[in-house]
């Protein structure tokens, strides 16, 4: 049984490029959670999404930063030129039912460094 | 919107002595309360976690403990062990929103 997928593990980018996230969540799993984790600081929510929904995307900042989970394939991050401060771990967790089953499971990370 | 807080953000214990982290709510529609667990460079694991209609629950050397009144929940290890060594995150979930909002951590380093 596969746990929650992410890709690539490590991405590098210069400033001013995009960088473009993947997540799929567990077999079963609808609901997708997007968390950023900045050097030894916790986790901060960004958005929440069902399949082709957004639920919540009120941690995700307004500018340059977009997700999406369409019908058929993985969750995308995706964030429109990459500055430094975008540095940073991005973890993406999946749950069976959302706000009716609330235990999340997450992926191993992507590694997203602005040079 | 939700604020855990989280103390200590750094704990260092002797092999098989006791750990206890505290964590506090300020929303109180939140009803779920998940620990994780995080070795450097890996992803959060979930270890242990109560719904809000339960006061206490243990699972082999971890037991999580939830005062709904004062709004706090603890982790409590007992007979640390080396590789319980890692950063450890509580969390709330529920109430006005659909999400997790995490404490800041605490690094737990067991000392053999």
């Amino acid at each position: 049984n596969a746990g929650v997928m992410q890709n690539p593990r490590h991405l590098v980018r210069r400033r001013g490029q995009e960088a473009r996230l993947r997540c799929s969540p567990m077999k079963g799993h609808s609901h997708v959670y997007w968390y950023r984790q900045l050097p030894e600081e916790g986790l901060k929510f960004m958005v929440y999404l069902q399949k082709e929904n957004i639920i919540d995307e009120s941690g995700m900042p307004k500018e340059r930063f977009s997700a999406e989970f369409p019908k058929e394939g993985p969750s995308i991050l995706r964030i429109q030129q990459v500055v430094r401060g975008d540095s940073a771990a991005y973890f993406c967790a999946s749950s069976q039912q959302g706000a009716l089953d609330y235990e999340q499971y997450f992926g191993p990370g992507t590694r997203l460094t602005v040079t | 919107g939700e604020n855990v807080e989280q103390h200590p953000s750094t704990l260092s214990v002797q092999e098989g002595d006791s750990a206890v982290i505290k964590c506090t709510y300020s929303d109180s529609a939140s009803n779920y309360f998940p620990w994780y667990k995080q070795e450097l460079g890996k992803r959060p694991q979930l270890i242990i976690d109560i719904r809000s209609n339960v006061g206490e629950k243990k699972d082999q050397r971890i037991a999580v403990t939830l005062n709904k009144t004062a709004k706090h929940f603890s982790l409590h290890i007992t007979e640390t062990q080396p590789e319980d060594s890692a950063v450890y995150f509580c969390a709330a979930y529920g109430g006005s929103n659909y999400k997790l909002t995490f404490g800041k951590g605490t690094l737990l380093t067991v000392n053999p």
